[in-house]
């Protein structure tokens, strides 16, 4: 089986701090994601990467930057957290050919920013 | 880009009853739709998907029907059971990446 596992499952951070979020996958896949889901919202891409040290921006992009200096590793940053970054972090990863397109989530990270 | 819209918001049924939700896209580009589920504390499971080449799929008590000329496609759950209750996500893909709906939550009722 995938498995997507994220480094925590409840941050509290305070405005400014520069936050950390962890992202590992164990099945190889070429593919690694960064969603963010709000209430009426559903699931907003924020960035992806399609291979080592490469990223692209999905659709919020700002106030987030992203690392991925090995496969199985993806990592979210918040350069300087704010309220408005209080949300629910969903990594996931997919393979590059075949099923390419099915995406195996892990559990989410619930950031709270005060 | 591709814009997913998804109805209803929030569906209550009895235990036995039918669920259908329904998804709207706008790129008629895009050639693959998957549904997510998920459920209270978790991240989302894919549970069934469905590519342009294919009008309904079907796996035991759920399936999918895509109409690419109207560019809806949608989700019917039958003879629904108190553990199908969670939040339901439609998605389609556009160039490069998946673009998810809104959710439905699913409330199925003993």
């Amino acid at each position: 089986d995938v498995k997507v596992t994220q480094s925590s499952r409840y941050l509290v951070k305070r405005t400014g701090e520069k936050v950390f979020l962890e992202c590992v996958q164990d099945m190889d896949h070429e593919n690694m994601f960064w969603y963010r889901q709000d209430p009426g919202l559903g699931l907003r891409l924020i960035y992806f990467s399609y291979d080592v040290k490469m990223k692209e921006k999905g659709d919020i992009p700002e106030g987030y930057s992203v690392s991925r200096e090995k496969k199985e590793r993806f990592s979210l940053i918040l350069e300087s957290a704010s309220t408005n970054q209080t949300s629910m972090y969903l990594c996931a990863s997919s393979d590059s050919f075949g099923t390419q397109e099915t995406q195996y989530f892990g559990p989410g990270t619930r950031l709270l920013v005060l | 880009g591709e814009n997913v819209e998804q109805h209803p918001s929030t569906l209550s049924v009895q235990e036995g009853d039918s669920a259908v939700i329904k998804c709207t896209y706008s790129d008629s580009a895009s050639n693959y739709f998957p549904w997510y589920k998920q459920e209270l504390g978790k991240g989302p499971q894919l549970i069934i998907d469905i590519r342009s080449n294919v009008g309904e799929k079907k796996d035991q008590r759920i399936a999918v029907t895509l109409n690419k000329t109207a560019k809806h496609f949608s989700l019917h759950i039958t003879e629904t059971q108190p553990e199908d209750s969670a939040v339901y996500f439609c998605a389609a893909k556009g160039f490069q990446k998946l673009v998810f709906g809104t959710g439905t939550r699913l409330l199925v009722s003993p």
